[in-house]
C-alpha cells in the first residue's frame, strides 16, 4: 500500500526551465522527507532532504517547499540542464524496531530535460 | 571501494532455482537496507540490520526471502524458490547509524525465467 503519493509521473521540461514534482502523505509520524534522483543503472542518491518544522529548503537549484498542513511536499530544479534528466523520487523516513529507519517511497517521476 | 558494492550486477535464474545476491557496506556503517525496486511495486524496504541483527524483516514478502549480515560488513539476501514476481532490482543501502543517511549501491537485476 502506497502512503506516497507522487506527480506526475514522467515530466518533460525545456532547458532553463522549472521541473517541479509533487509528493503527499498520510502518516504525519514521518519525520523526515528526502528526495532522490536516481541515473539508469545506478541506485538512488539522496539530493536534498527537509524536515517538517521548516517550509523551504534551498541548496542551489534545488528547492523543497513543504506544506505541513495540507501534507505535502514539492521538489523545484531551478534553470533544469540535461544533466538533470534522471528519475526522482520522495521519500518519508519513519522509524522502524531496532532504532533504525525505512524509507517509503514514491512512485518516481522521469524527468527528461531538453535542449 | 567507498560505496556500497553489490553483486553480481546482473542474474537470470530459472523459476525454482535458489539465488544469493551480496552486499559489501560502506566500511564502519553499522546499519544496512535491502530494498526491492520492482515495476509494480516501485521500492520497497525489505529488511534492516543493525550489526549484525535483523530487528525489522517486516518487508519480507514470503518466507522464501531471508538475509543475513556477517562480522557487521557483508550481507546477504537469498531468494529460495524463486518465482517469476521476484524479478527486480535489490537495491543494497548502508549507514553510519539508524538515523544517517543512506547510501545505495547500484543494485543487482534480477530476473527469472
Amino acid at each position: 500500500q502506497q502512503q506516497v503519493k507522487q506527480s506526475p509521473q514522467s515530466l518533460i521540461v525545456q532547458k532553463g526551465g522549472i521541473s517541479i514534482i509533487n509528493c503527499a502523505y498520510e502518516n504525519t509520524a514521518f519525520d523526515y522527507f528526502p528526495w532522490y534522483q536516481q541515473f539508469p543503472g545506478k541506485g538512488p542518491a539522496l539530493l536534498i532532504a527537509i524536515r517538517p518544522d521548516v517550509s523551504e529548503k534551498k541548496e542551489g537549484r534545488f528547492t523543497i517547499s513543504f506544506n505541513k498542513s495540507a501534507k505535502q511536499f514539492s521538489l523545484h530544479i531551478m534553470d533544469s540542464q540535461p544533466g538533470d534528466s534522471a528519475t526522482y523520487f520522495c521519500a518519508e523516513r519513519s522509524w522502524v524496531t531496532g532504532g533504525g529507519n525505512k524509507l517509503t517511497f514514491g512512485t518516481g517521476t522521469q524527468l527528461k530535460v531538453e535542449l | 571501494g567507498a560505496g556500497v558494492s553489490q553483486s553480481p550486477s546482473n542474474k537470470v535464474t530459472e523459476k525454482g532455482k535458489d539465488v544469493e545476491l551480496r552486499c559489501d557496506p560502506i566500511s564502519g556503517h553499522t546499519a544496512l537496507y535491502w530494498y526491492r525496486q520492482s515495476l509494480g511495486q516501485g521500492l520497497e524496504f525489505l529488511i534492516y540490520f543493525q550489526g549484525n541483527s535483523a530487528p525489522d524483516k517486516s518487508g519480507l514478502p514470503s518466507d522464501r526471502f531471508s538475509a543475513e549480515r556477517t562480522g557487521g560488513s557483508v550481507s546477504t539476501l537469498t531468494i529460495q524458490r524463486t518465482q517469476q514476481e521476484d524479478s527486480a532490482v535489490y537495491l543494497c543501502a548502508s549507514s553510519l547509524g539508524g538515523g544517517s543517511e543512506a547510501f545505495f549501491g547500484q543494485g543487482t537485476r534480477l530476473t527469472v525465467v
